[in-house]
């Protein structure tokens, strides 16, 4: 079945990157696209943008254009997200998706 | 971008009591190749969202049939006929018929 294990928890300062990985099992990596999603503390879902994971190319939502980078490693079916330049409004769960399977989420907490 | 209206945002219910959710579109989420891409998505506390019903009214498999949608265009409604102890949490709509793909805001189901 499709398994997606994301990345351990983060603490990073304000100006600081983050490196999030999503490694997908149980079905062929490059036939269906992955999204992502934030979940700030307390609120409710939005979505952040995709990848399609065969030509690469990401497409994202305008909220997450210029800081927020979506890239892959195809030959480990592993997606990533990088986040750029961390501002405290970045603290949140990050969660990666293909169809109706959900990663377990990465907690960003984003502190001075 | 599409916008999803859930009501109510908090619904209490007693095991066994059957509840409905309705999720309102601002636009039609009719696809031009004639699906709606209308989900449902259940959160629990603490975990990842788990999707529930597809495409306005396919149970995802493993999911419980008392979990029900209903719907077309713009009207939504996921209906549980019977809830259990088990069902407890927040239920988010979401579409994935127009770029960018949007959630409501979710409705927490509680214990009376």
């Amino acid at each position: 079945q499709i398994q997606l294990v994301q990345s351990g928890p983060e603490l990073k300062k304000p100006g600081e990157s983050v490196k999030i990985s999503c490694k997908a099992s149980g079905y062929t990596f490059t036939n269906y696209g992955m999204y992502w999603v934030k979940q700030a503390p307390g609120q409710g879902l939005q979505y952040m943008g995709w990848i399609n994971t065969e030509t690469g190319k990401p497409t994202y939502a305008d909220d997450f254009k210029g800081r927020f980078v979506f890239f892959l490693e195809t030959s480990a079916s592993t997606a990533y997200l990088q986040i750029n330049n961390l501002k405290n409004e970045d603290m949140a769960t990050y969660f990666c998706a293909v169809g109706g399977n959900w990663g377990q989420g990465v907690m960003v907490t984003v502190s001075s | 971008d599409v916008v999803l209206t859930q009501t109510p945002p908090t619904l209490s219910a007693t095991i066994g009591q059957s509840v409905s959710i309705s999720c309102r579109s601002s636009q039609s989420l009719l696809d031009s190749d004639g699906d709606t891409y209308l989900n449902w998505l259940l959160q629990r506390p603490g975990q990842s969202p788990q999707l529930l019903i597809y495409s306005v009214s396919n149970l995802e498999s493993g999911v419980p049939n008392r979990f029900s949608g209903s719907g077309s265009e713009t009207d939504f409604t996921l209906k549980i006929s019977g809830v259990e102890a088990e069902d407890l949490g927040v239920y988010y709509c979401m579409q994935a018929t127009h770029a960018p793909y949007t959630f409501g805001a979710g409705t927490k189901l509680e214990l009376k």
